[in-house]
C-alpha cells in the first residue's frame, strides 16, 4: 500500500528555519517526481515545489524561491523541504504528493497520491 | 504564471442532483488539466487527469471535459460523500497553479 508520511512541522518564529520530511513507501520512490503543496488555514491549495526522480531538476513557486530548498534521498525513500527565512504567510499545512512520472516537465503530469500533511505555524 | 479561475466558488445542491463546476485558464493549457477532491479534514485526492481521464477507483458519476482554456467537472448524480471542495490544477506550465476551489454544500 502506498504511503507518504510527512513530518517536521511545528511552531517557528519569523525568520527561522524548519526542515520537513516525507517518508515514502509502497512504490519505487526513485522512479517518480515528487511535490510539496501547501494549504493555509481555511484557504485553497498552493503548489510550492517539485523535483524530478533523480532530484537534479528542481522547481519553485515565486513565493518561496530563494528561501526554500527541495531535495530527496532516494536511498532512504525520503523527500525534504528546507524552509529558511520563514514568514507569517508560510503558515500552512504542507502536503507531499507523488507525481505520475519521472520527469517533472512531462506532458500529462498530475499529483497521483497525496500524503497527510504537516502543520507549519510561523508566529512570534 | 497561468491563472486558474473556478466558478462558482460555492454551490448548494441536493443528493441526486447533476452538478457542473467550471475552470478557466488564463491561456491555453491544451488538455493539461486535473481535478482534485478534498473532503473536510482530509487530504486531497485525484479525481480526473488530463481533462477527462478518470483516476482508478473514482466512481463513474464523475466526468471531465474541455480543452484549451475552458474545462468542466460534472457529477451526474450527487451522493452524500461528494460534498467537498473541488480544485482544478493546470500542469501545462510550471508553476502548476490551482484554482481557488469550489465548495460543494448540501442544500
Amino acid at each position: 500500500e502506498m504511503q507518504l508520511l510527512a513530518s517536521g512541522g511545528g511552531l517557528e518564529q519569523p525568520g527561522g528555519s524548519l526542515r520537513l520530511s516525507c517518508a515514502a513507501s509502497g512504490f519505487t520512490f526513485r522512479n517518480y517526481a515528487m511535490n510539496w503543496v501547501r494549504q493555509a488555514p481555511g484557504k485553497g491549495l498552493e503548489w510550492v515545489s517539485g523535483l524530478s526522480g533523480s532530484g537534479v531538476s528542481t522547481y519553485y513557486a515565486d513565493s518561496v524561491k530563494g528561501r526554500f530548498t527541495i531535495s530527496r534521498d532516494n536511498s532512504k525513500n525520503t523527500l525534504f523541504l528546507q524552509m529558511n527565512s520563514l514568514r507569517d504567510d508560510d503558515t500552512a499545512v504542507y502536503y507531499c504528493a507523488k507525481g505520475n512520472a519521472y520527469y517533472y516537465e512531462n506532458s500529462g503530469y498530475f499529483l497521483e497520491y497525496w500524503g497527510q500533511g504537516t502543520l507549519v505555524t510561523v508566529s512570534s | 504564471d497561468i491563472q486558474m479561475t473556478q466558478s462558482p466558488s460555492s454551490l448548494s445542491a441536493s443528493v441526486g442532483d447533476r452538478v457542473t463546476i467550471s475552470c478557466r485558464a488564463s491561456q491555453s493549457i491544451r488538455d493539461n488539466l486535473n481535478w482534485y477532491q478534498q473532503r473536510p479534514g482530509q487530504t486531497p485526492k485525484l479525481l480526473i487527469y488530463m481533462a477527462f481521464g478518470l483516476q482508478s477507483g473514482v466512481p463513474s458519476r464523475f466526468s471531465g471535459s474541455g480543452s484549451g482554456t475552458d474545462f468542466n467537472l460534472t457529477i451526474s448524480s450527487l451522493q452524500p460523500e461528494d460534498f467537498a471542495t473541488y480544485y482544478c490544477q493546470q500542469s501545462s506550465t510550471i508553476p502548476y497553479t490551482f484554482g481557488q476551489g469550489t465548495n460543494l454544500e448540501i442544500k
